[in-house]
């Protein structure tokens, strides 16, 4: 059974990097059936999509925050990690990775059908 | 992006159906046939419950299902039971490359 389970500092620094690993185990990273990626969710708020990856490199990124993120995708250690630069404390958030449907992704069809349990990330100095 | 408007709680007695509305516009909810929704409940990770706007995932049970009418899609949850009491978030992917959240709605079992 696929589980998923991120990993990274629980607090942050304004104005420093977010970085997050995902650590997928019970299936392969390496598969054209689905993509991994990154949802967000601030104390007492809705989820926020983050961006999402396949295992050869493609990419989609939430526009709010492309120019802040990077995602990527280590299939000799069946991970993927989350950079987020130049925080504040607006990206303290649970912190959750996911995989997701590839089939129409490249029409928008986004379904996120596994998660791991998250991980709270604080931006305070 | 603004995100797509839910109700702030709904409530039931066991038994009884309830329907959560997700409200968006046509360039979202209106424009596209992937509308999703999750059940989180408190300090869990969300749970897939509905894609596509009305396909359950392999296992899920009958008693939830979804629906869409122009820029509004909606669960129903029938023969209502205390473990459906949770918070339940719709998603929809935008004509501006995004996918989009609900703001969440309490579910309350009475």
């Amino acid at each position: 059974q696929l589980q998923l389970q991120e990993s990274g500092p629980g607090l942050v620094k304004p104005s420093e990097t977010l970085s997050l690993t995902c650590i997928v185990s019970g299936g392969s990273i390496s598969t054209s059936s689905y993509y991994w990626g990154w949802i967000r969710q601030p104390p007492g708020k809705g989820p926020e999509w983050i961006g999402s990856m396949d295992y050869s490199g493609i990419t989609y990124y939430n526009p709010s925050l492309k120019s802040r993120v990077t995602i990527s995708v280590d299939t000799s250690k069946n991970q993927f990690s989350l950079n987020l630069g130049s925080v504040t404390a607006a990206d303290t958030a649970v912190y959750y990775c996911t995989r997701q449907f590839s089939h129409a992704i490249s029409s928008g069809r986004h379904v996120f059908d596994s998660w791991a349990q998250g991980t709270l990330v604080t931006v305070s100095s | 992006q603004s995100a797509l408007t839910q109700p702030a709680s709904v409530s039931g007695s066991p038994g009884q159906s309830i329907t959560i509305s997700c409200t968006g516009t046509s360039s979202d909810i209106g424009a596209y046939n992937y509308v999703s929704w999750y059940q989180q409940h408190p300090g869990k990770a969300p749970k897939l419950m509905i894609y596509d706007v009305s396909r359950r995932p392999s296992g899920l049970s009958s008693r939830f299902s979804g629906s869409k009418s122009g820029n509004t899609a909606s669960l129903t949850i029938s023969g209502l039971q205390a473990e459906d009491e949770a918070d339940y978030y719709c998603t929809s992917y935008t004509s501006s490359s995004s996918v989009v959240f609900g703001g969440g709605t309490k579910l309350t079992v009475l």
